[in-house]
């Protein structure tokens, strides 16, 4: 089974400073799909940002930005320019793209609260 | 209109008490899961459905059980509710393997 590791648990920065998120994760696959999904209180789950594991080019959306590193098996969230607006839990995922066996949908880091400082 | 819908939105219910949360959508998905997240665990799948006939367990399905009574529609089950259920609940649905999921806006459960 897949695990997704947030070694973060929180993390502060100031408006309109960058702010990297790290997560990391185990698998035997060599195929997979990673995405990182914001939470704010609104406690509504909106997809930042998705990378396709056989792609080497980092993803890119706007001010966001993955880290994505294969072999090592990470994959970190860039933020660029923060606003208070990204203030949220943010939560790393990685989807097989073979499902059955008692495995299906996303396995989920446990998030990390990223505190905007005005 | 939401896409996927979920209700209620909050229920405050007593230990051993049954109690039903319901999905459904309008995405024409196949695809269907019940998440539960408790702060610090992130989310964690409960149970998974690939069409009405096939449910899946998901990482914690005791205690939990489910319905899929058409392809719209995924309710999740409490047969006898423990304070330690109390939770914040998602549903979510799916296309192909390589898209997102899209999230419900979740059910805040808390048992007494």
């Amino acid at each position: 089974a897949q695990t997704v590791t947030q070694s973060q648990p929180e993390m502060s920065v100031q408006e309109a400073e960058t702010v990297t998120l790290s997560c990391t994760y185990d698998t035997s696959e060599s195929d997979y799909y990673l995405f990182w999904y914001k939470q704010p209180p609104s406690r509504q789950m909106i997809l930042v940002i998705r990378q396709e594991a056989y792609k080497q080019q980092n993803a890119t959306e706007n001010r966001f930005s993955v880290n994505f590193q294969k072999a090592a098996k990470s994959f970190s969230l860039k933020i660029s320019d923060s606003q208070l607006g990204d203030a949220a839990m943010y939560f790393c995922a990685y989807r097989s793209p073979y499902s059955g066996g008692g495995a299906d949908g996303l396995t989920f880091g446990k998030g990390t609260h990223l505190i905007i400082q005005p | 209109d939401a896409d996927v819908t979920q209700t209620p939105r909050n229920r405050i219910t007593k230990t051993g008490k049954r109690i039903m949360l319901e999905c459904s959508q309008t995405k024409g998905h196949d695809r269907m899961y019940w998440y539960r997240q408790d702060p610090g665990l992130g989310l964690r799948l409960i149970y998974y459905s690939f069409d009405v006939k096939d449910i899946n367990k998901g990482e914690i399905s005791d205690g939990y059980s489910v319905s899929r009574q058409a392809q719209a529609k995924f309710s999740l089950s409490l047969e006898s509710a423990i304070p330690n259920q109390t939770a914040l609940y998602f549903c979510a649905t799916s296309g192909p393997v390589n898209e997102k999921l899209f999230f419900g806006s979740g059910t805040q459960l808390s048992v007494l």
